[in-house]
């Protein structure tokens, strides 16, 4: 069974840009939830989608969104880049409504000059 | 909402020796989940646990539901280059599964 599959897997934009990250999770899980991880803050929870509809938000900005499409493939985009955007974008996927076990892709690291 | 915090921050140690991490937090969890990161990887779910007291061991990782709900521990036994990595708490925020927060992690260098 393939796993989690993120793309693209490097980016680099500069400020202002806008850009879109992809997400195909794996086969048959209908939860994905994306999360941001910086040297200095960790992981932070962005959003999580379960059968097309967001059910939870982290304290990010209204620049960054996602959605998800019935396949249950998942993109999130973020608007007017900042230079603090800079981190690697994680998106992982649950086989249950409960996201207990979530599975992660190998994320995109998102650069911003 | 609900942090997570773990200690230590950063931990260094010979090949072989046995390791011991803990994750706190100042609100109740109903569940611990203990990830650990590879350098270039996605985390990768070690162990969860479900009931305060409850331990759980998966080969030489083995974790422990603290009994106020409020931390839990990790310890690796006899530790191998491989063991090398960020590992990570982990808990759904609330009483629903739809957020999952993360501790900022522990990272562990082994000494070969």
């Amino acid at each position: 069974k393939a796993g989690v599959t993120q793309t693209p897997r490097y980016l680099i934009k500069t400020r202002g840009q806008q850009v879109t990250l992809s997400c195909s999770p794996i086969s048959g899980h209908r939860s994905v939830s994306w999360y941001q991880q910086t040297p200095g803050q960790g992981l932070q929870f962005l959003f999580e989608y379960f059968s097309e509809t967001q059910r939870n938000k982290g304290n990010f900005p209204g620049r960054f969104s996602g959605r998800q499409f019935s396949n249950s493939r998942s993109e999130m985009n973020v608007s007017t880049l900042e230079l603090g955007d800079s981190a690697l974008y994680l998106c992982a996927s649950s086989s249950t409504a409960t996201n207990e076990k979530l599975f992660f892709g190998s994320g995109t690291q998102l650069s911003v000059l | 909402g609900q942090q997570l915090n773990q200690s230590p921050q950063s931990m260094f140690i010979q090949e072989g020796e046995d390791v011991s991490m803990n994750c706190t937090s100042s609100s109740i969890f109903n569940t611990w989940l203990w990830y650990k990161q590879d350098p270039g990887e996605g985390p990768v779910l070690l162990i969860a646990l479900y009931k305060a007291g409850e331990l759980t061991s998966n080969g030489r990782l083995t974790a422990q539901f603290g009994i106020t709900r409020k931390d839990s521990f990790l310890n690796i036994s006899a530790s191998i280059p491989s063991d090398v990595g960020i590992y990570f708490c982990a808990g759904p925020e609330g009483t629903s599964y739809d957020k999952v927060i993360f501790g900022p992690g522990t990272s562990l260098s082994v000494i070969p």
